[in-house]
């Protein structure tokens, strides 16, 4: 079982719609959370830390759910900007180790 | 701040040729990573350095593959003898320390095809 899974997607929204990616993981021990985004070709950048009480960061926020095992993304009123992948990554606080999943692709169309 | 530099950044080999990345972490960090990207895969960490010493190479695919950190700045992933299987992006990124709250600041990769 891979230890983030997310749903590849692809997402295909108008502009100006609200989308939500959700990222399930599978060690209950993780204890940090972070949604870093990649535009094509080019390397992952941190978009935010996702942290226990939520968090937004303007038409960004983050959600984790620690008894279920997931943390959410929710993009307000999306710009053709905001078309890019969207990786989830997990971190156990045993050592260094992060955990990306796969990604979700999202495209924002006029 | 010139970011994470990586070399080179395209790379076509034939197989059972070496291959040699190298990357500049951002200066001040002492925490480096190499990451491996493809399609199917996705994002794999391969191994990281906590203040040059080696960590964690559980991810390092198999012998072919060997990470050496000789000082602070610099850091290469050779692969000896390279296969088709290995064409992928590779990333180095270095963050601020080996907490796991740290950011971590990636460099632009090396895309590597092995023919």
């Amino acid at each position: 079982r891979k230890e983030v899974e997310q749903d590849p997607g692809p997402f295909n929204v108008p502009e100006g719609a609200t989308v939500a990616f959700n990222c399930t993981y599978s060690n209950s021990a993780s204890q940090s959370f972070f949604w870093y985004r990649q535009d094509c070709r080019k390397e992952p950048k941190l978009l935010m830390s996702v942290y226990s009480s939520g968090n937004e960061d303007g038409r960004f926020t983050a959600q984790l759910n620690r008894a279920s095992q997931y943390i959410s993304l929710l993009i307000r009123d999306s710009k053709l900007s905001d078309s890019a992948t969207y990786l989830c990554v997990v971190n156990l606080n045993t050592g260094n180790q992060f955990y990306f999943g796969t990604g979700t692709s999202l495209t924002v169309i006029p | 701040d010139a970011g994470v530099i990586q070399s080179p950044r395209h790379e076509v080999t034939e197989m059972g040729q070496e291959v040699t990345l190298r990357c500049k972490p951002i200066s001040g960090h002492n925490s480096l990573f190499w990451y491996r990207q493809t399609m199917m895969r996705g994002l794999e960490l391969l191994i990281y350095f906590n203040n040059n010493v080696p960590i964690d190479d559980s991810g390092m695919p198999e012998d072919r593959f060997s990470a050496k950190m000789p000082n602070a700045s610099f850091s290469t992933l050779k692969i000896q003898p390279s296969e088709p299987r290995d064409s992928a992006v590779y990333f180095c990124a270095s963050s601020g320390s080996w907490r796991v709250t740290d950011t971590q600041y990636f460099g632009p990769g090396t895309r590597l095809t092995v023919l």
